[in-house]
């Protein structure tokens, strides 16, 4: 099983600026998985972060707003831009094989104030 | 599309209690079927899973059977504890892909 670590686990950021969060996995995985999930809310994707390719976003998310970078095979980040308080939200990275279980990061807990 | 719908929460009960919590799934081809549980501040972790019809997942007295003919995939604990307060989040994996779709999630408040 895949050892995720996520960070920052928490923050307080003004409206307008941007925040980056990032993702290191102990071991090489071939997607890496970014999603969203508000107060009270199940897990939206936000899109699926492959090594060496732009990543793919899910309807009613854009690169703008949250670009994603996968230099390699172990890490991943993701920007939320010019941020707004209907940002704040818990956000979660994770790892997949192909018809096996998801291992999740710890999360991020973005107050957007 | 695929698709996963779980009972509504929260749900509330008492030490030892018997637990159930509905999960029904919508799925072509013959996915794998998660149960995932969320502690307070922190991510989520795979509770128990199947991936093949009558199969029964199990882990830390938490049950869940693969059940086709009803597209469900139930679960269930006998006695509950305080420290099983979470939310629980009944998931399928689709055939051959790598996505895993999420139910709405039930939170759990296991009262002593």
């Amino acid at each position: 099983s895949a050892v995720i670590s996520q960070k920052p686990s928490r923050d307080i950021c003004q409206r307008g600026t941007s925040l980056t969060i990032q993702c290191q996995v102990d071991s090489q995985v071939t997607m890496m998985f970014w999603y969203r999930q508000q107060p009270g809310q199940s897990l939206t994707l936000i899109a699926t972060a492959n090594q060496g390719s732009e990543a793919t976003y899910e309807s009613g998310f854009v690169i703008d707003k949250f670009p994603i970078s996968r230099p390699n095979l172990t890490f991943s980040t993701l920007t939320v831009s010019n941020m707004s308080p209907e940002d704040s939200s818990i956000y979660l990275c994770s790892e997949q094989g192909a018809d096996t279980e998801a291992f999740f990061g710890q999360g991020t807990r973005l107050t957007v104030v | 599309g695929d698709s996963v719908t779980q009972m509504e929460g929260p749900v509330t009960l008492s030490e030892e209690a018997f637990l159930t919590i509905n999960c029904t799934y919508t799925a072509t081809g013959y996915p794998s079927l998660f149960w995932y549980v969320q502690y307070p501040g922190e991510g989520l972790q795979l509770l128990l899973k199947a991936t093949k019809a009558d199969d029964k997942g199990s882990n830390k007295g938490f049950e869940a059977t693969y059940r086709k003919e009803t597209t469900s995939f139930h679960l269930e604990k006998g006695s509950v504890q305080v420290s099983d307060s979470a939310v629980y989040f009944c998931a399928l994996g689709n055939t051959g892909g790598f996505k895993t779709i999420f139910g709405a999630g039930t939170r759990l408040f296991v009262k002593a």
